[in-house]
Parts: structure tokens; sequence; C-alpha cells
């Protein structure tokens, strides 16, 4: 079946640009998450989203990053103002369920690596 | 979340098992030990995951010790495609709030042929 997509797969932008990255999450996961990873470093949760409830930001950077999900399905992540630190791959993942007590697995995309010239 | 180390780099021949170990010696009694692999160019791909017996899986095995402390995730005959660097993470098994995976620096696994 199909996993998590994502795109752009590449996405190269100046400074101070806004840039909008999309995912795919599985049919029928319920929970979506995105994390980045910047070169040579260890993944950083950024924000997670579960069913209808309000999302968790609380790893989001700055308030230039900001996130959406609509239906419960499609999310993107927006980043206003592109700043050459934002450059990293940007990875989203999803999962049948969410929340500490619920196990899940986390289904990841292939990413979207975003360069800030 | 508790914290978890791991060492940088590990390297291995082709068809040999391999022992990736991780140390967690804050772990609390609800804390799950989950493991992930990430392939070069790829995302994190889900490996195995156990809270305190042993557990096996067509891709590996994670022996963890009595006292929890560590664990052990084994590749019982290693493939030039497990070269990946492999993250062991704990994660609360009960509470609200954010449930993203928390990853450090995981292990570099290298495979000669």
């Amino acid at each position: 079946g199909a996993g998590v997509s994502q795109s752009p797969s590449n996405k190269v932008t100046e400074k101070g640009k806004d840039v909008e990255l999309r995912c795919d999450p599985i049919s029928g996961h319920t929970a979506l998450y995105w994390y980045r990873q910047s070169l040579g470093q260890g993944l950083e949760f950024l924000i997670y989203f579960q069913g209808n409830s309000a999302p968790d930001k609380s790893g989001l950077p700055s308030d230039r990053f900001s996130a959406e999900r609509t239906g419960g399905s499609v999310s993107t992540l927006t980043i206003q103002r592109t700043q050459q630190e934002d450059s990293a791959v940007y990875l989203c993942a999803s999962s049948w369920g969410g929340g500490r007590g619920y196990y899940n697995e986390q289904f990841f995309g292939p990413g979207t690596r975003l360069t800030v010239l | 979340d508790a914290k978890t180390t791991q060492p940088n780099s590990m390297e291995s021949n082709e068809e040999e098992p391999v022992h990736l170990p991780c140390n967690h010696s804050t772990i609390s009694g609800t804390d799950y030990i989950h493991w992930y692999r990430q392939l070069p160019s790829q995302g994190p791909e889900y490996v195995i995951h156990g809270l305190t017996s042993n557990v096996n899986n067509r891709m590996a095995s994670l022996a963890i010790a009595e006292d929890r402390k560590s664990s052990t995730l084994i590749l019982h005959r290693a493939t030039l495609r497990d070269a990946a660097v492999y993250y062991c993470i704990l994660r609360v098994g009960s509470g609200g709030g954010a449930d993203g995976l928390t990853f450090g620096k995981g292990t570099h696994l290298i495979i000669q042929p």
C-alpha cells in the first residue's frame, strides 16, 4: 500500500521567502508528526496532530513556523521569512494512534530537503 | 523523556551477527524501549520495541537487561542493506502530551562485505 508521501522532495529558496511543505499521511492514520533533521544531527520533533484535537506545537523553534492539517489528512508545514539555519530535511510521519499511553509505530515519509540560500 | 546512550559507530562483517548496545540508566517503569533505523537518504523506519521481556520479529531481536537499564538490538545475520543509523528511543507509556519521538545521535552501523 501507499506510504507517507511528501512534496516537494527538494526545495531551494532565498533567505526571507516563505515556503510550504506538504505531507500526505497513510490513509486512516489519525496521528501526524513533523520533524526536522539538520546535517549530521538527529531528528528534532516539531509538531504533532492527533485527530481533531488541537495540535501540540511544543517543538516549533519559532513563530515563523506553523502547520495545519486539513480534514484530518493532508498537512502543510509553513516557514515564513526563511533563514539559512532553517536548511534541513523536514520529515513527516503518521501512525494509527497517538498519545503517550498508546503504542504506535510511526511511518516516515522520504522527507523534503530545504536549502535556504 | 529519559535519555539513551549509544556508541557513535560500529562495524561488522556481512552475514555475521551484530549486537547494538543502548544504555538507559534513568528509564522509568512505564518507558517502552523502541528502535528505529535510518538508511541513507531515507526517513527512519521502525525496527522493534519492548518493555521488559525479550522480543523477536522478522527484522531483529531485542534483549532487555533484567534491571532495564540497558538493552541490545540483535541483527542475527547482517547484510549490506542493514547499513544504517540505528536509534534507541524511550517512549513514555502513560500520560498525555506530545507524542513525538526523541532521537539522539544513534549508532552508525557499517557493514563490510
